[in-house]
């Protein structure tokens, strides 16, 4: 599966957008981006996933740029609760692709009040 | 989205002695779950995979004989931490498949096990 960069940390305003970034270039094309968060003490919690189209869903929008080498995950209006790791990983699809997520180091997100 | 429990949620024990760990799917069957563990400011780190009905698949440098998982039924999977160290101390964490979703399914992972070895 392609390895993934993010940022170690951010800081975000209460209310305002939070903007995640994550670097994907060696991504290839049956590969989907998942995000995934894990409050302090807490088992992850999927966010959303997408191949190559933007996606949202009530927690957040994922954008994929059309190379698809990079990708940004958008909290619309962060709250204190969204304070947590945001892990972003890429994993295949097909019959022959890991079935498991390989985690990095993720990006720290603190927001502030 | 699918809910998967861990019991229990936190545990001190005696070195040298053993403790269970289940996870459990609470609304789906899943054939495949999966074990991580994660130490304090660390990511998670899976340790084995594990299919119900045949032996787990563990990760390189994973002691399989000192970490039993046992997943006898669609809904149940077990660690046992055997003969337990200091240096075992963490959080363990499951996951499990949804296969109701698309191909594509998202993992759901349950809510850990902060295990503190005396």
């Amino acid at each position: 599966d392609a390895k993934t960069t993010q940022p170690t940390s951010m800081d975000c305003a209460e209310g305002r957008a939070a903007n995640l970034p994550c670097n994907h270039s060696t991504i290839s094309g049956n590969e989907y981006v998942y995000w995934y968060r894990q409050i302090h003490s807490q088992g992850p919690q999927y966010i959303i996933h997408g191949l190559k189209n933007n996606e949202t869903n009530e927690m957040a929008s994922l954008i994929i740029t059309e190379d698809r080498k990079s990708s940004t995950l958008i909290l619309p209006h962060a709250t204190l609760r969204d304070t947590a790791v945001y892990y972003c990983i890429v994993r295949g699809s097909g019959a022959g692709s890991a079935r498991q997520l390989t985690f990095g180091s993720g990006t720290q997100l603190t927001v502030l009040p | 989205g699918a809910v998967v429990s861990q019991h229990p949620s936190r545990v001190i024990c005696k070195s040298g002695t053993s403790v269970k760990i289940e996870c459990r799917s609470l609304d789906f069957q899943a054939t495949t779950m999966f074990w991580y563990r994660q130490f304090p400011k660390q990511s998670l780190m899976l340790m084995a995979t594990s299919n119900e009905g045949s032996k787990a698949t563990y990760e390189q440098g994973v002691e399989k004989d000192k970490f039993l998982i046992n997943h006898a039924s669609l809904t149940l999977s077990t660690l046992t931490v055997t003969s337990a160290h200091p240096e075992d101390s963490s959080f363990y964490i499951c996951s499990a498949r949804d296969p109701r979703g698309p191909q594509y399914n998202e993992q759901f992972f349950g809510p850990g096990t902060r295990l503190t070895v005396l």
